[in-house]
């Protein structure tokens, strides 16, 4: 168990440029999950898949962001025309769908984002 | 209302006595509930988890539910330093596979 893998671990660019993080889960994990973070607050759940689908995406998820999970493996999130407040840790998460109902997510080390 | 509130805190503590931090959830169809131990810059590490009402102890840790309350709680007995961190709930609906987070408490615990 290698754990939830995320690259970079920090990205620093411009206002208006495109970003992409990537997020490799546990392996035997199906479902992954990103977040963002900012300071004093709780995760913020963006998205979700299981396998490959993306089942379930945050309202309040600016069409700027888009993530993909093409073979139910790896996932990447990216964000078009950055802006000051996208600044923030995105952090993924994987679990398991199999055995109990009760299965935890466990984090990455995430991708703190700073927009200049 | 939030889906999933805690007290911000700073709670402290001093060494080798009991923390105890306390959440509470709107929705009564919640089945799933975590304890999440984030240090400053690093991501939440689970700590506990609990499905039934009652008690659930591992080492230093219990975690509480109360479902006819919508509370859960964590004690953390002979507290260290190294607890010093932000504790986080999380808890999972019945349906669907979202997980919603509360904002959080930061917890001192004094040497």
């Amino acid at each position: 168990d290698t754990g939830v893998s995320q690259d970079p671990r920090h990205k620093i660019t411009k206002r208006g440029q495109n970003v992409t993080f990537r997020c490799d889960p546990i392996s035997e994990h199906n479902r992954l999950y990103w977040y963002r973070q900012t300071l004093g607050q709780g995760p913020e759940f963006l998205t979700y898949f299981q396998n490959e689908a993306q089942l379930e995406k945050s309202r309040l998820l600016s069409d700027r962001f888009s993530a993909e999970r093409p073979k139910g493996s790896f996932s990447t999130l990216e964000i078009q025309r950055t802006e000051q407040g996208d600044s923030a840790m995105y952090l993924c998460a994987s679990s398991s769908s199999t055995g109990t109902l009760h299965q935890p997510q466990h984090f990455g080390d995430g991708t703190r984002l700073s927009i200049l | 209302q939030k889906e999933v509130e805690q007290n911000s805190g700073p709670l402290s503590v001093p060494e080798g006595a009991i923390a105890s931090l306390n959440c509470t959830y709107s929705d009564r169809g919640s089945q799933s509930f975590f304890w999440y131990r984030q240090y400053s810059g690093k991501s939440p590490e689970l700590i506990m988890s609990i499905y039934s009402n009652g008690d659930k102890e591992d080492g230093r840790f219990t975690a509480q539910l109360n479902k006819a309350s919508q509370y859960v709680s964590l004690l953390i007995r002979d507290s260290q330093p190294s607890d010093s961190a932000t504790y986080l709930c999380a808890v999972k609906r019945y349906t669907g596979n979202q997980f919603y987070f509360g904002t959080g408490t930061s917890l001192t615990v004094i040497p």
